[in-house]
């Protein structure tokens, strides 16, 4: 998992009530990502940062908002959680393949998953 | 709007056989693509990135080729075994407002029976 640690990695939650997953780095790599995975669509965009507190939407970012204050961490609360957000959430990093210059080297490594159940 | 699509959904083979998986793409105009193996309840270990200027990867029983001309990568699993069951799903950037995206594809299981 190249030092990416998803908290908490299993939760069940109400209608209504908040949430907020936690994607924790070590590697010191700049662009952060949060995806959603669910059955017949695959892995979806919902917000990336390029740096601290510099944050932007993906996809599907309605209902979800992000914050990043240190490069190690990036959040993503659901406001209030609703069952259409009942899905595994992973945060990913992005580095450029030591050596290399160009973008083409760039690779993405993620983290081992938050399985949110919300009833 | 990038589009990626993997073909077939679902593949299930005798252990020892050769296959291949594929890939495609609706814009050409990607700088790589990545391949992904997932695991039933696990996240993405990355497999292989094929850089533009590069037409192939190779690690171990795994071969990569990409041919942006025709929009197409294929994975190629030499001499399968039990263990290479999971899901393989492939990606390629997108570049929006200044920031790259990975487009995903929605994967193809594979089973590979003993």
């Amino acid at each position: 998992d190249a030092g990416i640690t998803q908290s908490p990695r299993h939760k069940v939650t109400e209608t209504g009530t908040p949430v907020t997953l936690r994607c924790h780095q070590t590697e010191n790599h700049r662009y952060m990502y949060w995806y959603r995975q669910d059955p017949g669509h695959g892995l979806r965009l919902i917000h990336y940062s390029y740096g601290v507190k510099d944050t932007d939407k993906g996809e599907v970012s309605d209902g979800y908002s992000v914050s990043r204050s240190k490069t190690e961490d990036f959040l993503l609360t659901l406001e209030s959680a609703t069952s259409s957000q009942t899905s595994v959430y992973f945060c990913a990093t992005r580095y450029r393949i030591p050596g290399a210059w160009s973008s083409g080297a760039n690779v993405l490594t993620f983290g081992a998953g938050s399985r949110l159940t919300v009833l | 709007k990038q589009e990626v699509t993997q073909i077939p959904a679902a593949l299930s083979v005798p252990e020892g056989e050769n296959l291949v998986l594929n890939c495609s793409f609706t814009d050409s105009a990607i700088y790589n693509l990545q391949w992904f193996r997932q695991d039933p309840g696990k996240g993405l270990t990355s497999l292989l990135l094929i850089q533009s200027s590069q037409r192939e990867q190779t690690s171990g029983r795994l071969n990569a080729s990409l041919d942006k001309s025709s929009g197409r990568s294929t994975l190629y699993i030499a001499a399968s075994q039990p263990g290479d069951s999971a899901t393989y799903l492939c990606a390629v950037p997108l570049l929006q407002g200044g920031s790259e995206k990975l487009v995903f594809g929605k994967g193809t299981k594979l089973t590979v029976n003993p």
